[in-house]
């Protein structure tokens, strides 16, 4: 079945630091590709998405790009904030559904 | 708009009770959706509903139940609760299908089961 595969963290950066989350997916068809983040006691809120091979998704300095060849969808940001501190998701939609990754929490410090 | 609601933010059940999470949506969404997030896992999906008195089961229905008489709400009921269904609960709503669509997320409910 379709699957998503994420780095494990935490990951933890130095303010200004470049941004790199990998992220693999499994699937049939053609599948849309998202980054969704949660911030400390919230709920899931979408950073960016893709529908479709060779799209870029971007939003608040990050972002990712569609690559089927490599069935891969990395999260990247040149230069991180404190602000940023947060679990990043990665995930796929396919049919009705949503399959999500288990998550990389990333602390980024002064 | 309010968005996704969820109520309580917080309960501790004992073995045995039971209890509904209650969700509401007031972007006028098709598709709502329940997931778990246990600690340091992603998300799973328990139920969704692709309209109002539609339903279908998730990755792991078992011990819970849904329903969705109306195109806002979509409560969770948990029968029996279990120590196993410790997690924090998320309900979700789309325009339509997940394929394209952005979901959007509530604060999420934290339940211990003791």
């Amino acid at each position: 079945g379709d699957s998503v595969t994420q780095m494990e963290g935490p990951v933890t950066l130095s303010e200004e630091a470049f941004l790199t989350i990998n992220c693999t997916y499994t699937a049939t068809g053609y599948p849309s590709l998202f980054w969704y983040v949660q911030y400390p006691g919230e709920g899931l809120q979408l950073l960016l998405k893709a529908t479709k091979a060779d799209d870029k998704g971007s939003n608040k300095g990050f972002e990712a790009t569609y690559r089927k060849e490599t069935t891969s969808f990395h999260l990247e940001k040149g230069s991180v904030q404190v602000s940023d501190s947060a679990v990043y998701f990665c995930a796929l939609g396919n049919t009705d559904k949503l399959i999500f990754g288990t998550g990389t929490r990333l602390q980024v410090f002064p | 708009n309010a968005g996704v609601t969820q109520t309580p933010k917080f309960r501790i059940l004992k073995i045995g009770q039971s209890m509904t999470l209650q969700c509401a949506q007031d972007m006028n969404h098709n598709y709502m959706y329940w997931y778990r997030q246990d600690p340091g896992m992603g998300l799973k999906l328990i139920y969704y509903s692709v309209g109002a008195g539609i339903t279908d089961k998730g990755e792991v229905p078992n011990g819970y139940n849904v329903s969705r008489s109306t195109t806002e709400d979509f409560p969770l009921r948990l029968e029996l609760a279990a120590p196993s269904q410790t997690s924090v609960y998320f309900c979700a709503s789309s325009v339509n299908r997940g394929l394209y669509n952005e979901q959007f997320f509530g604060p999420g409910t934290r339940l211990t089961v003791l």
